[in-house]
């Protein structure tokens, strides 16, 4: 397996543009993240979809941002519209569920993202 | 609510030297801990769990929960340990873990030669 793919890996966009965020989690994996990292706020958890269904989007930061997963194989992240303060590096993971048992999540390469 | 707090965000020692990474907890049910670690233009992975009680390349960590800490630990660091280093929590319930993790804001170690 390939583990965790995300695309692009770079994106370098204009204030007020759309932006799409794409993942392909490892196959059999029913949990899926994302995750926002910048030097001040370190790794947020932005949403994650248990067998893709959103469970908690409590750390989208605002309506600017979505997220979904029409299949097992597939999410996206958008933000419309972008804006400077969104500029960071975006991480998609996944894992596996198990009662009595504690699987490690999987992080993809992820995508840095760098509005102007 | 869950929350991890690594006090240092940068940490600096040299070859050979012990190093402590430092992680705090709060939790109010049965909390499962890991630390993950991202090298340079690496993707971040699972370096070790609490409940494995293993020690991965040498690093070690503790599960206390008296002092709601789980620091990690290595008696002597080397070079290629440089690295970012998150601390991170999953609740859980039942043994059923809630697969959530929450991380720390991460402390960068460097190991100078």
């Amino acid at each position: 397996d390939a583990g965790v793919i995300q695309s692009p890996r770079h994106e370098v966009t204009e204030m007020g543009q759309e932006v799409t965020l794409r993942c392909k989690p490892i196959s059999g994996h029913d949990y899926l993240f994302w995750y926002r990292q910048t030097m001040m706020r370190g790794l947020e958890l932005l949403i994650y979809f248990n067998n893709n269904v959103p469970i908690d989007d409590s750390g989208m930061p605002e309506d600017r941002f979505s997220a979904k997963m029409p299949n097992a194989s597939f999410s996206t992240l958008k933000i419309q519209p972008s804006e400077p303060r969104d500029s960071a590096v975006y991480f998609c993971a996944s894992s596996l569920s198990g009662i009595g048992l504690i699987y490690e999540q999987y992080f993809g390469p992820g995508t840095r993202l760098t509005v102007t | 609510a869950q929350r991890v707090t690594q006090p240092e965000k940068l940490l600096s020692v040299f070859k050979g030297a012990p190093v402590e990474l430092k992680c705090n907890y709060s939790y109010s049910g049965s909390p499962e801990l890991f630390w993950y670690v991202q090298y340079s233009r690496q993707r971040l992975q699972l370096l070790l769990r609490h409940i494995s009680r293993e020690s991965i390349k040498g690093f070690t960590a503790d599960l206390n929960k008296g002092e709601t800490s789980f620091h990690l630990k290595k008696p002597f660091a080397q070079e290629e340990d440089s690295a970012m280093y998150y601390c991170a929590l999953s609740g859980s319930a039942g043994g059923t873990s809630y697969g959530k993790l929450t991380f720390g804001q991460g402390t960068i170690l460097t190991v100078h030669p």
